[in-house]
Parts: C-alpha cells; sequence; structure tokens
C-alpha cells in the first residue's frame, strides 16, 4: 500500500524559512517523480514544486522559484521542500504526491499524502 | 484566476446526471496533453479520480467518465448519489509556464 506522510509544517514569521519532509513507502520510490501541492485556505489546488525520480533535475511554479528548493533522498525514501523568504501568500496546505503517467508533460499524480499546514504570520 | 477553468459550482438530485467542464487554451489541452480529474471530499486530501483523460484507476465506479476535445474537457458523474458531493480539479500541463496546471476547481452538490 502506498502511503505518503508530510511532516514538519507550524507557524512561521514572514521572512522566514521551513522545511518540509514526506516520507514514502509501499512502492519503489527511486523509479517515481514527485511533488509538491499546495491549497490555500478554501482555496483551489496549486503546484509547486516536482523532482524527477534520480533527483536530477526539478521545476518549480514562478510564485515559489528562487525562494523554495525540492530535494529528495532515493536511500531514505524521503522528499523534502525547503521553503525560504516565506510570505504570507504561502499559507496553506502543502501535500507529498507522487507521479504517474507516459511521458513527463502527461504525468499526473496518482496517490497524495494527507498534508502538513504551513502558517505564515506574524 | 486559474490557467483552467472550471464553474465554481453544479448541483444534481439523486440518480441524476451531472458534467463538470474544464477549458483550457493552445498551451495546455489543445496543445494535446492530458487531462486528469481528482476528487476532494471535505476536509480529506484529493483523490485521482479520471487520469488520462478518460481512464479509471482500480476502484473508481464506473458512474465517473472522462473526455476531452478542442481545448475542453468534460467529467460525467451518471445516477448520482450523496457521496458524490465534493469539490472536483482538472489538471493537464501547460508549456507556457511550463508546469503542471489545476483548474480552480468545481463545489458538486447533491440536492
Amino acid at each position: 500500500e502506498v502511503q505518503l506522510l508530510e511532516s514538519g509544517g507550524g507557524l512561521v514569521q514572514p521572512g522566514g524559512s521551513l522545511r518540509l519532509s514526506c516520507a514514502a513507502s509501499g512502492f519503489t520510490f527511486s523509479s517515481y517523480g514527485m511533488s509538491w501541492v499546495r491549497q490555500a485556505p478554501g482555496k483551489g489546488l496549486e503546484w509547486v514544486s516536482t523532482i524527477l525520480a534520480a533527483g536530477s533535475d526539478s521545476y518549480s511554479a514562478d510564485s515559489v522559484k528562487g525562494r523554495f528548493t525540492i530535494s529528495r533522498d532515493n536511500s531514505n525514501n524521503m522528499l523534502y521542500l525547503q521553503m525560504n523568504s516565506l510570505r504570507a501568500e504561502d499559507t496553506a496546505v502543502y501535500y507529498c504526491a507522487k507521479h504517474r503517467g507516459s511521458g513527463m508533460r502527461n504525468w499526473y499524480f496518482d496517490f497524495w499524502g494527507r498534508g502538513t499546514l504551513v502558517t505564515v504570520s506574524s | 484566476q486559474s490557467v483552467l477553468t472550471q464553474p465554481p459550482s453544479v448541483s444534481g438530485a439523486p440518480g441524476q446526471r451531472v458534467t463538470i467542464s474544464c477549458t483550457g487554451s493552445s498551451s495546455n489541452i489543445g496543445a494535446g496533453y492530458d487531462v486528469h480529474w481528482y476528487q476532494q471530499l471535505p476536509g480529506t486530501a484529493p483523490k485521482l479520480l479520471i487520469y488520462e483523460n478518460n481512464n479509471r484507476p482500480s476502484g473508481v465506479p464506473d458512474r465517473f467518465s472522462g473526455s476531452k476535445s478542442g481545448t475542453s474537457a468534460s467529467l460525467a458523474i451518471i445516477g448520482l448519489q450523496a457521496e458524490d458531493e465534493a469539490d472536483y480539479y482538472c489538471q493537464s500541463y501547460d508549456s507556457s509556464l511550463s508546469g503542471w496546471v489545476f483548474g480552480g476547481g468545481t463545489k458538486l452538490t447533491v440536492l
């Protein structure tokens, strides 16, 4: 059974940093691209960042580019999101999601974690 | 606003059929990229509902179906049930943004 368990969320002041983690199990982690997707309170889903299976390449939304860094540890089945220079508009539930699909541009998210809440406020 | 446009809300009585549209452009759906759909029940994480335009993962009832044409896609639900009340999101890839995009979401109310 695929399981994705996020951790690391919490309250942080504007301009601060936070590191989210996602522990994966139930599948061959090193074979799949992984992403972070967020959802602001009462709002829709927003793709944040994606990292390829080997960790060689990553992609990020313009809204977080230069501030957030996605990484992975395939030896320990872990996904990370380092978030710096946090803003109020980064307040959201952050989901870890596994990718699947034929060809990167046709990827979809076949499994999601339960999410971790990040609140940016003074 | 979202790159993919969905109606904010739809509703239907139990047993009825409803459809949810997802309108994109030439840089996403119209470019030939697949459309996928997710169901988000209140207070829970999204769940994959339809992948690659019209395929259902194991365990998803055949009451749910997807289609795609031109720059748009649709999710159809027949035989509405109370448990279908949820938010539904479409998703694709956008070559102009170089990233994956979601629709704004549609809240389905079962009357």
